[in-house]
């Protein structure tokens, strides 16, 4: 089973309007971080946000807010009123307990369009 | 300013040579991480080392080699042993405590392409 899955290939968004990155993950530790990451045609990964699992507050960070629901097991990125800045690939990741320490696994990606 | 700068960005290698790329961070972290990236795909572990003289093998450690002599250092080697080498190297760095909130940086990647 796939530990990480964003299903949606691409995305296309109007230019000041929200959009919303899906992201589900599996795990069996109580304990793991959820993050998302911004690729940009320069091929940086830039980190954008973080999601602990014992976090009671969706994580926030300037126009971008994660969407956690814990018993869905998924941590949706928002980002509102997009701008054409935005058009890049968006990664979600992972952090669990593996083999006595903790491991990053990344999802396939979803690549955002933001028309103007 | 702090970050982590990588060397070279863009690389060339005929077949059956070695090339070393660069990774080198500023932030004093301690954990180092190499990855693979694949056109349309997401981020495989080479190597990681969490802290000076000590690397552990990721999910495809095969046909690559690493030395972590320096906190500050942590290049990869792709040897000929290794199939299928073009791809886009990511570097990346983190504070490297064992838990699960340790957010990790990325430099800009290389990208090797085998002639």
């Amino acid at each position: 089973a796939q530990k990480i899955t964003q299903t949606q290939p691409g995305m296309f968004v109007q230019e000041k309007e929200a959009v919303t990155l899906d992201c589900t993950y599996d795990t069996s530790d109580p304990s793991y971080g959820l993050f998302w990451y911004k690729q940009p045609s320069s091929g940086e990964m830039i980190f954008l946000i973080y999601q602990g699992s014992y976090d009671q507050q969706n994580a926030t960070e300037g126009r971008y807010s994660l969407n956690f629901q814990k018993a869905r097991k998924s941590a949706n990125l928002v980002i509102s009123a997009s701008q054409l800045g935005d058009s890049a690939m968006y990664f979600c990741a992972m952090r669990e307990g593996w083999g006595g320490g903790f491991k990053t696994i990344f999802g396939a990606g979803t690549r955002l369009f933001v028309k103007a | 300013d702090g970050g982590i700068t990588q060397s070279p960005k863009y690389l060339f290698r005929k077949e059956g040579q070695n090339v070393t790329l660069s990774c080198e961070q500023n932030l004093n972290h301690d954990a180092m991480y190499w990855y693979r990236q694949d056109p349309g795909q997401g981020l495989r572990l080479i190597y990681y080392s969490q802290i000076v003289n000590d690397f552990q093998k990721g999910d495809i450690a095969e046909g690559y080699s690493v030395s972590r002599e320096k906190k500050e250092s942590f290049p990869l080697t792709v040897t000929s042993a290794q199939k299928n080498p073009t791809a886009f190297y990511l570097c990346a760095s983190s504070i490297g405590a064992l838990t699960s909130t340790d957010t990790q940086y990325f430099g800009p990647g290389t990208r090797l392409t085998v002639l």
